[in-house]
């Protein structure tokens, strides 16, 4: 079936560094793709949306020059933490929507980043 | 903005019970999606609802649209089935989805 790769599985990184992860859709083609971040005991919080080929749409409150997104093919999307602070700490997790006619369209998930930043 | 309350947060179950997690949410919607998310973070999608029920082996899933409320059950539960199962709903026409909190589960043998 589809799956959804994402690497690394977790980093960690020093305070000021930045720290590119990577989505790829492996046997489907995903126009978009979302990244989310969730903190401990809470519920996934969107980040933003990845469009191939064109700028990503941000969330409220997330700042689009510190998370880079690029969409540059149709299987990957990539998240870049830039200047990374320890409260950037989190699991980032991406996932692609698999379009389907019937009984409609299946969403799939990354295994997710955990991003421990020192 | 739709939201998504998920009860119980916490449930500890007894190999063999029957299980049942609930979502409501507060805004007419076209999909909802039961989640399951492993310790290691990882998320699998169980089912993705517009109406009636769903059933995949031991999990069950229903949507009540008119009460705005889905239900996941889980017979002859097990300890693998331990995880945190999260509720999701959406719009057809768009792929954006807002999460409730999750539903801790933990079986014991």
């Amino acid at each position: 079936g589809a799956v959804v790769s994402q690497h690394p599985s977790w980093v960690i990184c020093k305070s000021g560094t930045s720290v590119k992860i990577e989505c790829r859709s492996l046997d489907f083609q995903a126009t978009t793709m979302f990244w989310y971040r969730q903190f401990p005991k809470q519920s996934l919080m969107l980040m933003a949306t990845s469009n191939e080929g064109s700028k990503a749409t941000y969330e409220q409150g997330v700042e689009k020059d510190k998370f880079l997104i690029n969409h540059a093919s149709l299987t990957l999307s990539t998240l870049t933490v830039t200047s990374a602070h320890p409260e950037d700490s989190s699991f980032y997790i991406c996932s692609a929507t698999r379009l389907a006619t019937g009984s409609g369209n299946t969403i799939y998930f990354g295994e997710g980043s955990w991003l421990t930043v020192v | 903005k739709n939201e998504v309350e998920q009860s119980p947060q916490n449930l500890t179950a007894q190999e063999g019970e029957f299980i049942t997690i609930n979502c409501s949410y507060s805004v007419g919607i076209s999909a909802l999606h039961w989640l399951q998310q492993h310790p290691g973070g990882g998320i699998v999608s169980l089912f993705m609802l517009s109406s009636g029920k769903k059933k995949h082996g031991r999990l069950i899933a229903t949507i009540n649209i008119q009460e705005k409320h889905s239900s996941l059950h889980i017979t002859a539960s097990h300890p693998r089935d331990s995880a945190v199962y999260i509720c999701a709903v959406g719009w057809a026409g768009s792929y954006q989805l807002t999460f409730g909190k999750g539903t801790k589960l933990s079986v014991i043998p």
